[in-house]
C-alpha cells in the first residue's frame, strides 16, 4: 500500500525556536496533503489542507502565521511551527491523498483514498 | 459533514468478535461511512468504508442499517494488537477533509 513518511519522528526544542516537520508520500503523488494536531488523550484536529503549488487552507482558529505550510512538490509538504512555545507541544500528523496515475484521483470503487503518516511528536521546553 | 457518536470505551476478550457501534443520525444521502483506527502514538490506519451496503475486507466487516443512521464495525476475531482507538467518520466521497470525533478506545483483554 501507499506509504507516507514524516521527519523527524520526535523533536525537542527550546521555546522561541522554529521547527520544521516534513511529510512525504513515498510511492505516489499527492496534490493534497493534510495536517492534524493531536493533544494527549484527545482526537485528531485538522489544522490545514495543503495544496501543491498554492496556499494552504487553514481551519478556523488555526494561526496561519504560526503554522507555516509549504507544499512545493507532489511528494512533499512541510509544516513549520514558528516561535514555538510549550503549548505547541503536541503530536503532529500528516495525511496525503493519492491522485493516482495520470493525475486523476485514485479510486477503489468510489473511494478517494487518504493515507496517514506515523506522526511527529514535538516537545517545546 | 455529519457528526458521529461513539461510546468512549469498550473491552473485548481475545478471540471474540468486537462490535463497535457508531451513530450518524444526520448523515446525508451522499455521505460515506469510514472507519479508521489509531494505535497508541501512531498515525491513523484505514479499516473499511461503505455507503449503504454491508462491506467486508480482510480486516473487518461494516454493517450499515437500512436507514443509514447507524453502523457497526465488526472485528471477527479480536487480537491484542487490535487494541486501539477506533474512529467512525462520515464524509462525502468527493470531499477532502476528515474530521475526527472522539472515537472508541477498544481494549482487547487476554
Amino acid at each position: 500500500g501507499a506509504v507516507v513518511s514524516q521527519h523527524p519522528s520526535w523533536v525537542i526544542c527550546k521555546s522561541g525556536t522554529s521547527v520544521k516537520i516534513e511529510c512525504r508520500s513515498l510511492d505516489f503523488q499527492a496534490t493534497t496533503m493534510f495536517w492534524y494536531r493531536q493533544f494527549p488523550k484527545q482526537s485528531l484536529m485538522l489544522m490545514a489542507t495543503s495544496n501543491e503549488g498554492s496556499k494552504a487552507t487553514y481551519e478556523q482558529g488555526v494561526e496561519k502565521d504560526k503554522f507555516l505550510i509549504n507544499h512545493a512538490s507532489l511528494t512533499l509538504s512541510t509544516l513549520t511551527v514558528t516561535s514555538a512555545h510549550p503549548e505547541d507541544s503536541s503530536f503532529y500528523i500528516c495525511s496525503a491523498r493519492d491522485r493516482g496515475l495520470g493525475g486523476g484521483p485514485r479510486t477503489r470503487g468510489s473511494y478517494n483514498e487518504q493515507f496517514f503518516g506515523p506522526g511527529t511528536r514535538l516537545t517545546v521546553l | 459533514d455529519a457528526k458521529t457518536t461513539q461510546p468512549p470505551s469498550m473491552d473485548c476478550a481475545e478471540g471474540r468478535a468486537a462490535n463497535l457501534p457508531c451513530n450518524h443520525s444526520t448523515i446525508s444521502g451522499n455521505e460515506y461511512v469510514y472507519w479508521y483506527r489509531q494505535i497508541h502514538s501512531q498515525g491513523p490506519q484505514y479499516i473499511i468504508h461503505g455507503l449503504k451496503n454491508n462491506e467486508t475486507n480482510e480486516m473487518a466487516s461494516l454493517i450499515i442499517t437500512e436507514d443509514r443512521k447507524s453502523s457497526t464495525l465488526i472485528l471477527p476475531h479480536a487480537t491484542l494488537r487490535d487494541t486501539a482507538v477506533y474512529y467512525c467518520i462520515v464524509r462525502v466521497n468527493t470531499g477532502n477533509q476528515f474530521y475526527f470525533g472522539t472515537g472508541t478506545s477498544l481494549t482487547v483483554i487476554p
